[in-house]
């Protein structure tokens, strides 16, 4: 089925771990994003990609460093983990700006950094 | 202050009962608008999306913006069980390259 597509759904990381989470699309998208689910807060951007190759910053963007190397994958790194990293990150990917009937959202990673 | 405020609930109604959901922002340069439905441990979902001001229909669904007042409803009519769920409103900027700004989200529950 086409949609977008998170690596792995659920992770426990010790304090100082680094990992990376994979954010998958087929459906030849330009535009990518990561946010990160926090209760009261609502969905607030870490980084994003407006084509292969590009990245900037979103709103959150400490302690994360992402990369698009390939069109269709968004990376998202954590170096070393803090427990304020705990969150449910949602990838988003989007045809383009403004189209969003044709905008759509992974179905999450849960992170718990202990 | 948030840019966009929305009330966390919970909200719970009885099934057959009119949902009003809102927001309030305060950036001027947001020009589309969307409501999310997003079930428990699942991503959140398109569920109506509205460019600018007006009203826009879909089923039971009714989406209202208001850019002179800063607000945006979302009516859900004859509620169902299969309506519990919880509700992000989100809005972006004509220039944001896509960036949505989200609110906190309310949480519905339709009761049988």
């Amino acid at each position: 089925n086409a949609g977008v597509t998170q690596t792995p759904k659920f992770r426990v990381l010790k304090t100082g771990q680094s990992m990376t989470l994979l954010c998958a699309q087929d459906m030849n998208h330009e535009y990518m994003y990561w946010y990160r689910q926090d209760p009261g807060m609502g969905l607030r951007l870490i980084h994003y990609s407006v084509g292969e190759g590009t990245t900037a910053k979103g709103e959150v963007p400490d302690g994360y460093n992402v990369s698009r190397l390939k069109k269709q994958n968004f990376l998202l790194g954590l170096e070393s983990a803090a427990p304020s990293q705990t969150s449910v990150y949602f990838c988003a990917s989007s045809y383009s700006p403004g189209v969003w009937t044709e905008a759509f959202f992974g179905q999450g990673t849960r992170l718990t950094v202990v | 202050q948030k840019e966009v405020e929305q009330d966390p609930g919970p909200l719970s109604v009885p099934e057959g009962a009119i949902v009003s959901l809102n927001c309030t922002y305060s950036n001027s340069a947001f020009q589309y608008f969307m409501w999310y439905r997003q079930y428990s441990r699942k991503g959140p979902e398109l569920l109506m999306y509205t460019y600018s001001s007006g009203n826009k229909e879909d089923g039971r669904f009714t989406a209202q913006v208001d850019k002179s007042s800063k607000y945006i409803s979302l009516f859900i009519r004859d509620s169902q069980p299969s309506d519990s769920a919880t509700y992000l409103c989100a809005m972006s900027a004509m220039d944001s390259w896509g960036k949505l700004q989200f609110g906190a989200g309310t949480q519905v529950v339709v009761t049988p």
